[in-house]
């Protein structure tokens, strides 16, 4: 079956580190986001990508950096200038009409 | 700047008490209205798209409208299998969705 997937399911770093959060889909989507959620906000956009060896700054890219390497895959590094990392983290991908969603990332400092 | 506000924050209804989830937006070149449902700890999924004012969707108990303004995902004779948050989000001319803070459904047997 076609979809999103993100990996790891839960992510713990430490003060000063960085993480990276993978994202691979098989959907053939051209273009592919990343979105932060906290308890009761909305998601939040952080890049998005709409063709390979592409991408954009979405509203909260700050302490944030992406890759678009490949056409499947859309990594996203969560560095240590990003002050409170700790949030529920989901990448999506789309075509036209449609949005599909990962099941998410869920990253804690420790 | 794109915005869209959900009402209410959180509703609670006993089973089979009908309701309706409220959706505000303000965007320029509305392309879509997006609704999807999140479970805790998962990510959306997908339920409606709508693209034109007066359009409608149903799915089971859930049926989706919109205005000009706003969209409303009525709910018809709730089971608590459909406790859940249900978000609210809008493509304009950026090609990104901007999404609402969501409305919690609990659904009392």
């Amino acid at each position: 079956d076609g979809g999103i997937t993100q990996s790891p399911k839960y992510l713990f770093r430490k003060e000063g580190q960085n993480v990276t959060l993978s994202c691979e889909q098989n959907l053939n989507h051209d273009a592919m986001y990343w979105y932060r959620q906290d308890p009761g906000q909305g998601l939040r956009l952080i890049y998005y990508s709409q063709i390979v060896n592409d991408f954009q700054k979405g509203d909260i890219a700050e302490g944030y950096s992406v890759s678009r390497e490949k056409k499947e895959s859309f990594p996203l590094t969560v560095t240590s200038a990003q002050k409170n990392p700790t949030a529920f983290y989901l990448c999506a991908s789309s075509t036209v009409g449609g949005y599909t969603f990962g099941s998410g990332t869920r990253l804690t400092v420790v | 700047e794109d915005q869209v506000t959900q009402s209410p924050e959180a509703l609670r209804l006993q089973e089979g008490e009908s309701s309706s989830l409220n959706c505000s937006y303000t965007v320029s070149g509305l392309r879509g209205l997006f609704w999807y449902r999140q479970d805790p700890g998962k990510g959306p999924e997908f339920l409606f798209t709508l693209y034109s004012a007066g359009e409608e969707k149903e799915k089971e108990r859930l049926k989706a409208t919109l205005t000009k303004k706003e969209s409303f995902l009525h709910i018809t004779a709730p089971k608590p299998e459909d406790s859940a948050t249900y978000l609210c989000a809008v493509e304009a001319g950026s090609y990104q969705l901007t999404f609402g803070k969501g409305t919690k459904l609990s659904v009392i047997p």
